[in-house]
């Protein structure tokens, strides 16, 4: 079964600093993998996502994740961050053989401090 | 920009009533699916909806939950019977294809029963 880790509950940075949020999967065959991210009182929308191509990705404001297969990791960064990315970051991973479902990690809150 | 939305946004129940929640998805998509998170918890797949039936649910979608199409444009979810522990926030997605694909999310309805 395929499951998400997101170490961290709760991340804070300064502004302009480096965000790092931390995701780990685990499934039994070659994964897609996801990123969204929740503003307040917004739905869910897709920051990038991993699907088998290069493993390196590049999303929406400037984030990229990077897939490493031997660390079954799939970790958020931005080099630097902007008091707008505050919000909540939720990692997801879906099989490829016919699963329509997504498995969410339980989410990563992100604060900007000036 | 296409959108999914929901509503109510936030639905209050008594324990035992029956309540419906909205969704109108994109409306070209023609996958569609529910996911809740439980306040502290992880957002969870309940069920996913093609070609007018369930393609695949969860453990969490018993008899007590039910979705529809009613017409061209609503998916609709309903709690038959409304417990306690179904307060949560339910989002809505869709999609124009099947799989690990982009799903994009509705704000949500949260729920809350007493």
């Amino acid at each position: 079964a395929q499951s998400v880790t997101q170490l961290g509950s709760h991340v804070s940075v300064s502004e302009g600093a480096l965000v790092l949020l931390r995701c780990n999967y685990s499934s039994s065959v070659p994964p897609y993998l996801f990123w969204y991210v929740q503003y307040p009182n917004q739905g869910l929308q897709l920051l990038l996502k991993y699907t088998s191509a290069a493993t390196l990705v590049k999303g929406i404001n400037g984030f990229e994740a990077e897939f490493k297969k031997s660390e079954t990791s799939f970790h958020l960064t931005k080099p630097s961050a902007h008091m707008s990315d505050a919000a909540e970051y939720f990692c997801a991973v879906s099989e490829l053989q016919g699963a329509q479902k997504l498995v969410f990690g339980q989410g990563t809150r992100l604060t900007i401090n000036p | 920009e296409p959108e999914v939305t929901q509503t109510p946004s936030h639905q209050v129940t008594q324990m035992g009533q029956e309540v419906i929640l909205r969704c109108v998805p994109i409306s070209n998509h023609l996958y569609f699916y529910w996911y809740r998170q439980i306040l502290g918890q992880k957002v969870e797949f309940l069920v996913s909806f093609y070609n007018n039936e369930i393609s695949e649910k969860s453990e969490i979608f018993d008899d007590q939950f039910s979705v529809e199409r009613p017409d061209g444009s609503n998916f609709t979810l309903k709690i038959r019977s409304t417990k306690l522990e179904d307060s949560a926030m339910y989002f809505c997605a869709s999609s124009d294809r099947p799989g690990p694909y982009e799903q994009y999310f509705g704000p949500g309805t949260r729920l809350t029963v007493t």
